[in-house]
């Protein structure tokens, strides 16, 4: 297992707040990505990372910030919830084209 | 552009029945590489096969087995036998590199959930 540990596994915050997911990881992969789970449309990608502070968007990345200031940790920022952001949130990690290994999620409510 | 369809939404078959999970891809690059991943019901998300674009054998482990034709643009995902433990949501996913980063990026289907009845 690659050992990828999310935080906070659950939030519920209201609109307009920010806030911050976390993604660790021991396994020392280059890439790290983020994507979010909704019903109907399967994995999306928000944002990648693809080296220390070297990030790229994906198909859903408007209203979505990261950062990447080492190798173990990637971080999603929402800098102003909306409730279009519900959704269940996945970090995912890989080497090159090597299989993702995935956290187990974070599910996010914002009312 | 990439993108990865998988048509089945959502499938039902009894226990021992087979059942085959369709994958179908587009991408403009020579070289990429297909995934199959399973959703269980507790969530998380557990890799299955990667195959590269330059080997099309069929490929089986127990009672999975993997079709790809490239002529089709297809990597279907055959279960013999179903079980009820195989309920769970299966994706199918695409990776190629960037032509302009060499970065790698992944597109999944929307995934297919199969429910096995007893």
């Amino acid at each position: 297992d690659a050992g990828i540990t999310q935080s906070p596994r659950h939030k519920v915050t209201e609109t307009g707040t920010p806030v911050t997911l976390r993604c660790h990881q021991t396994e020392n992969h280059r890439y790290m990505y983020w994507y979010r789970q909704d019903p109907g449309h399967g994995l999306r990608l928000i944002h990648y990372s693809y080296g220390v502070k070297d990030t790229d968007k994906g198909e859903v990345s408007d209203g979505y910030s990261v950062s990447r200031s080492k190798t173990e940790d990637f971080l999603l920022t929402l800098e102003s919830a909306t409730s279009s952001q519900t959704s269940v949130y996945f970090c995912a990690t890989s080497n090159s084209n090597q299989p993702q290994h995935f956290g187990d999620g974070t599910r996010l409510s914002i009312l | 552009a990439q993108k990865v369809t998988q048509a089945q939404t959502e499938i039902s078959v009894v226990e021992k029945e087979d059942v085959t999970l369709d994958c179908v891809y587009e991408t403009r690059d020579t070289t990429y590489y297909l995934f199959w991943y399973k959703q269980p019901p507790s969530g998380e998300l557990v890799f299955l096969i990667r195959r590269n674009s330059f080997d099309e054998q069929n490929e089986i482990s127990g009672r999975y087995s993997w079709n790809f034709q490239k002529s089709t643009s297809s990597f279907n995902f055959t279960i013999t036998a179903s079980q009820v433990v195989d309920s769970a949501v299966y994706f199918c996913a695409l990776s190629e590199a960037s032509r302009t980063s060499g970065t790698y990026k992944y597109i999944f289907g929307t995934g297919t959930r199969l429910k096995v009845l007893a």
